[in-house]
């Protein structure tokens, strides 16, 4: 099985300051056939199901805001948050599907400073 | 722009079986892949099984090899996920998801409790 694993596991981060949440890969989830990375982002807030933000490891989902973005290849995911509005408040998850079990890092939780 | 509604809320006594509904709209469930994914409380995402591509069938993971078992009804553009064997460390918030690669639609989640 393909271990994710996140860095933080929590972040306080002042509004409008930029936030980074990284993700790595105990196995590369990059596709050499397609050069696609089978790496995606999820925002979860409360009482609410996941949210997909970035797919490809780097292409923004449709609606998601553009301080959203995505990076990395291989093994090792960056997500970054541009610009923290208090509206970004939440749990966010990246998750490899390259193999089943399309395994989820444990989480990160990103609160206001 | 693919909608999914489950069903709602259960609480079974351990030992008995839960079957959680996932009804699809905006397109037939012969057009995308079915996973469920559940979450225990203040826990993270577990994948639990679903559609693979590549094998042309239904995976589980194998935590819940034995105990799960994942269904559709293309009549209905219903998907099924049945577990059984139930215990407390099966109380937990159950998602549906859709994909054709990626997981781009959530269902509103169906809340199993598990309690004597």
């Amino acid at each position: 099985d393909i271990v994710m694993t996140q860095s933080p596991d929590s972040l306080a981060v002042s509004l409008g300051e930029r936030a980074t949440i990284n993700c790595k890969s105990s196995q590369s989830v990059l596709n050499s056939s397609n050069n696609k990375n089978y790496l995606a982002w999820f925002q979860q807030k409360p009482g609410q199901p996941p949210k997909l933000l970035i797919y490809w490891a780097s292409t923004r989902e449709s609606g998601v805001p553009d301080r959203f973005s995505g990076s990395g290849s291989g093994t090792d995911f960056t997500l970054t948050i541009s610009s923290l509005q208090t509206e970004d408040v939440a749990v966010y998850y990246c998750q490899q599907y390259y193999s089943t079990p399309y395994t989820f890092g444990q989480g990160t939780k990103l609160e206001i400073k | 722009q693919v909608q999914l509604v489950q069903s709602g809320a259960e609480v079974k006594k351990p030992g008995a079986s839960v079957r959680v509904s996932c009804k699809v709209s905006g397109y037939t469930l012969t057009e995308l892949f079915i996973h469920w994914v559940r979450q225990a409380p203040e826990k993270g995402l577990e994948w639990m099984g679903g559609f693979d591509p590549e094998d042309g069938e239904t995976i589980y993971a194998q935590k819940f090899q034995g105990r799960v078992t994942m269904t559709e009804d293309t009549s209905t553009d219903t998907a099924y996920m049945e577990l059984s064997s139930l215990t407390s460390e099966d109380t937990a918030m159950y998602y549906c998801a859709a994909s054709v690669d990626y997981f781009d639609s959530w269902g509103q989640g169906t809340l199993v409790t598990v309690s004597s």
